[in-house]
């Protein structure tokens, strides 16, 4: 697989704490946003998304926040493990299409 | 990982050179795109398309064109490669049933030189 040595902002976490990953947006008029993971030489995973109407959104250990006001998304980690390591995009869906434009992304390092 | 092919996985060229890059899916998907990755960059839309010879610019679509001739491949070109075009690769797809969530390849790495 294919990986990007990428100059990103990082966020180390011990293992077994919380992570939040945080996200800045510029298209108002996204439909939706999206998170997704991509670990060293994969292509990105999807993760989680959440609807413009919506505030917050759970998933499997995962929790997405929206706020419209400020243009913010982010991502919480429950419980980070080893294999939440990786670097994490937020997307955002304009309304009325399906391209995703991406952020530029956080690395996540897991500490044990 | 979804029936998503990239072919080659990696390819060094020469400067003025064309290049054809190819995603190949298994997975009857609609929808189909080409980013590049790059430092400080994150994932880039290149073009897409949402169906049979029906295909759109993304954000930095200049020196690339894209062909679809059926719905399994979405073919990537470079007309005349530069440096500035060394990067990594990757096609992902989308059944349009769910907006968002987007399948990727493993990626291209392309060098020109």
């Amino acid at each position: 697989g294919e990986s990007v040595g990428l100059h990103l902002p990082t966020l180390s976490v011990q293992e077994g704490d919380n992570s939040i990953i945080n996200c800045a947006y510029s298209n108002s008029a996204s439909d939706y946003f999206i998170w997704y993971k991509q670990e060293s030489g994969k292509g990105p995973q999807f993760i989680i998304d959440i609807r413009s109407n919506m505030d917050k959104r759970q998933g499997q250990r995962v929790t997405v926040l929206l706020n419209k006001t400020v243009k913010h998304l982010s991502l919480q980690i429950a419980a980070t493990q080893p294999g939440d390591s990786a670097v994490y995009f937020c997307a955002e869906n304009p309304l009325g299409t399906y391209k995703y434009i991406f952020g530029t992304g956080t690395r996540l390092k897991v500490l044990a | 990982d979804a029936g998503i092919t990239q072919s080659p996985r990696h390819k060094v060229t020469e400067t003025g050179t064309p290049v054809t890059l190819r995603c190949h899916q298994t997975e009857n998907h609609r929808y189909m795109y080409w980013y590049r990755q790059d430092p400080g960059h994150g994932l880039r839309l290149i073009h897409y398309s949402y169906g049979v010879k029906d295909t759109d610019k993304g954000e930095v679509s200049d020196g690339y064109s894209v062909s679809r001739s059926k719905t399994e491949d979405f073919l990537l070109t470079l007309e005349s490669a530069t440096s500035s075009q060394t990067s990594v690769y990757f096609c992902a797809i989308s059944d349009g049933r769910s907006p968002t969530e987007a399948f990727f390849g493993q990626g291209t790495r392309l060098t020109v030189v």
